[in-house]
């Protein structure tokens, strides 16, 4: 079974740039998260999904990132414009449903905004 | 306001060595707590916990809950270099909300 898959896994752009970020979650799991996480920090939720809705975008800083899922399977992240504090590692990670069995991490996207 | 606090933040020990992590966690609507590694980048799961002083355990690595003093503890015995990595502690609270704490870097040296 593929793991969620995450691309690319690094990007370098400069900043007031736009940026997009791929996630492919694991076949048959309905919710999907897209998570922030610093240097030595633990991963932030940004915002998940229940299939193809939004169900928790509190923590998303809406006047610069945006996401979408449509058809409730992939989804993107897009950034812009990218500011310097954006640098950090964009963490997908999908469940089947309301289970707390643990999620399924992607490999990440380390963004370096310059 | 919920919130996971993990100690200590960074541990540096030898092979063969047992270490403590510590986790305690503050969250509304408690479910349970999971502890994940992280070498590089994704955090693999290693633990769920749902109840009170039942240990899980796998290998080497055990863990266990206090739900009266809100606290989780995770235990490494004879401690290996490919035992160095982050170890998050997470919290699922609420319908399907997860927290996590900033995580505790290990270091194993030979």
């Amino acid at each position: 079974e593929a793991g969620v898959v995450q691309s690319p896994r690094y990007k370098i752009i400069e900043k007031k740039q736009p940026v997009a970020f791929w996630c492919n979650p694991i076949s048959g799991h309905n919710t999907l998260y897209w998570y922030l996480q610093n240097l030595g920090q633990g991963p932030e939720l940004l915002i998940r999904y229940e299939n193809e809705e939004a169900v928790d975008d509190s923590q998303l800083p809406k006047d610069r990132f945006s996401a979408e899922r449509l058809k409730g399977v992939d989804s993107t992240l897009k950034i812009q414009p990218a500011e310097l504090g954006d640098s950090a590692v964009y963490l997908c990670a999908s469940s089947p449903g309301h289970s707390t069995q643990g999620y399924t991490f992607g490999s990440g996207t380390r963004l370096t905004v310059v | 306001e919920d919130k996971v606090v993990q100690s200590p933040l960074s541990l540096v020990v030898h092979e063969g060595d047992t270490v403590t992590l510590n986790c305690s966690y503050e969250v509304t609507n408690f479910r349970s707590l999971l502890w994940y590694k992280q070498e590089k980048k994704a955090p693999t799961f290693l633990f769920m916990l749902t109840s009170s002083g039942i240990e899980k355990k796998s290998g080497r690595l055990s863990s266990i809950l206090d739900k009266k003093e809100l606290f989780s503890i995770l235990n490494i015995t004879a401690t290996q270099t490919g035992d160095s990595a982050v170890y998050l502690c997470a919290v699922a609270y609420n319908n399907n909300d997860m927290r996590f704490g900033a995580g505790t870097r290990l270091t194993v040296k030979p």
